[in-house]
């Protein structure tokens, strides 16, 4: 099994510009997340999917969509990107929630 | 909502010795402890985890032990080796169905 894989790995953006980071994992997990990562701030939680067909905001949702056709992938969307999203992003499954299993992250730098 | 507080932010101590972070939290309802461990540039790694059933587990050389009433647990790692330096995370998982964070916990392994 692959895990939880994440693409690109870097990626620079200009403000105003949108993109698509792509999440995908083999392991048949019905629950999957996006998080981001700020220095001293830990994981903070996105959107969140327990589903196909179902999703969730966390607790920084703003300026991100989500959505989850399938089972295997969960792309994370940024509509307009601003400064303020220059992060790194990881993407994390789990067959019921509790147990997290991470991607290697996306860094996004937006200029 | 659920909280948690991690500390110390920084912590450094000389190979062979003990490490120990401790997390504190507030929501009752929470009733899985995980702890991820980060090296630089990759994804978090699920080292070890505990319900809220049980007091303590052990895997080799790392142990958490959970004390509800108090509301706190704790990660300690022993006979620490140069490969233990990484960013520690502590979770939880409670009432609203979601993992959260700690702020993490920079440690270093002095040879």
């Amino acid at each position: 099994n692959a895990g939880v894989t994440q693409t690109p790995k870097f990626q620079v953006l200009k403000t105003g510009q949108s993109m698509t980071l792509q999440c995908a994992q083999d392991m048949n997990h019905e629950y999957m997340s996006w998080y981001r990562q700020d220095p001293g701030m830990g994981l903070r939680l996105i959107h969140y999917s327990v589903g196909a067909g179902i999703t969730d905001q966390g607790e920084v949702p703003n300026g991100y969509n989500v959505s989850r056709s399938t089972t295997e992938d969960f792309p994370l969307r940024l509509l307009s990107a601003a400064p303020s999203q220059t992060s790194v992003y990881f993407c994390a499954s789990s067959p019921q929630g509790s147990e997290q299993y991470f991607g290697p992250g996306t860094r996004l730098t937006v200029t | 909502g659920e909280n948690v507080e991690q500390h110390p932010s920084t912590l450094s101590v000389q190979e062979g010795d003990s490490a120990v972070i401790k997390c504190t939290y507030s929501d009752s309802a929470s009733n899985y402890f995980p702890w991820y461990k980060q090296e630089l540039g990759k994804g978090p790694q699920l080292i070890i985890d505990i319900r809220s059933n049980v007091g303590e587990k052990k895997d080799q050389r790392i142990a958490v032990t959970l004390n509800k009433t108090a509301k706190h647990f704790s990660l300690h790692i022993t006979e620490t080796q140069p490969e233990d330096s990484a960013v520690y995370f502590c979770a939880l998982w409670g009432g609203a169905q979601k993992l959260v964070f700690g702020q993490g916990t920079r440690l270093t392994i002095n040879p």
